[in-house]
């Protein structure tokens, strides 16, 4: 009954390779967001997404692109990895715009 | 502009007695404000929010916090404090006026000591 959830929880690259987090919710929620979570715990918005309305944050580099099939799904494409990509990802939801938000367990990217 | 500031990376309390993390925020509008707890190697759950009303909101396992207009704070409190309560917390706000996405503080570490 996992209300967000992640895969895979751990993933392990070399630079320069292209990779696809997934996730989830079944909450029936409107908003899907995707965050980063640097070695300093400090959160980052990357990307939300509300009703075929994406919101980008600037600082984002372009390597890194969402894909939403439907809006129960929010994944997470990254091309051409890097080294300072290492961090830990986290998708939430939210039953509408700005609400209290529910977070997935994280996926734990490391890039060697 | 939103902003929100969480000035102790750490806060240590014994068990049993009172604990506080605090939080100041500026908005140029109203605020909603948020609090969340992250355990080790989670992710970050939803403990209590503001929107309007009464200015003391009480949420999960105990915690409330109490929004303050003039010093423009959001304090976490709780009367008596778990050991395992031990946990990472953070602190989030938005402008009701503008975008509808939170900026997080940087979170504060919260060691309860039996």
């Amino acid at each position: 009954d996992t209300a967000v959830s992640q895969t895979p929880k751990y993933l392990v690259t070399q630079m320069g390779n292209d990779k696809s987090i997934k996730c989830e919710q079944n909450l029936g929620h409107d908003t899907m967001y995707w965050y980063k979570q640097d070695s300093k715990k400090f959160l980052k918005i990357m990307f939300s997404y509300n009703n075929k309305e994406l919101i980008i944050n600037e600082t984002v580099p372009n390597r890194f692109s969402p894909k939403s099939p439907d809006k129960a799904h929010l994944n997470l494409h990254i091309n051409s990895l890097e080294l300072g990509d290492s961090a830990v990802y986290f998708c939430a939801s939210s039953q509408d715009r700005g609400q209290s938000q529910y977070f997935g367990p994280g996926t734990r990217l490391l890039v060697l | 502009a939103q902003s929100v500031a969480q000035p102790e990376d750490q806060v240590n309390v014994a068990e049993g007695n009172p604990l506080t993390v605090k939080c100041t925020y500026s908005v140029s509008g109203n605020p909603y404000l948020f609090w969340y707890v992250q355990y080790p190697n989670r992710g970050l759950q939803f403990l209590l929010k503001y929107i309007t009303g009464d200015n003391l909101v009480k949420g999960s396992y105990g915690f409330e916090a109490e929004f303050n207009k003039s010093q423009t704070s959001f304090h976490l409190k709780k009367p008596s404090a778990l050991v395992s309560d031990s946990a990472l917390y953070f602190c989030a706000v938005r402008d009701n006026g503008g975008s509808y996405i939170p900026t997080f503080g940087r979170g504060t570490s919260l060691i309860v000591h039996p």
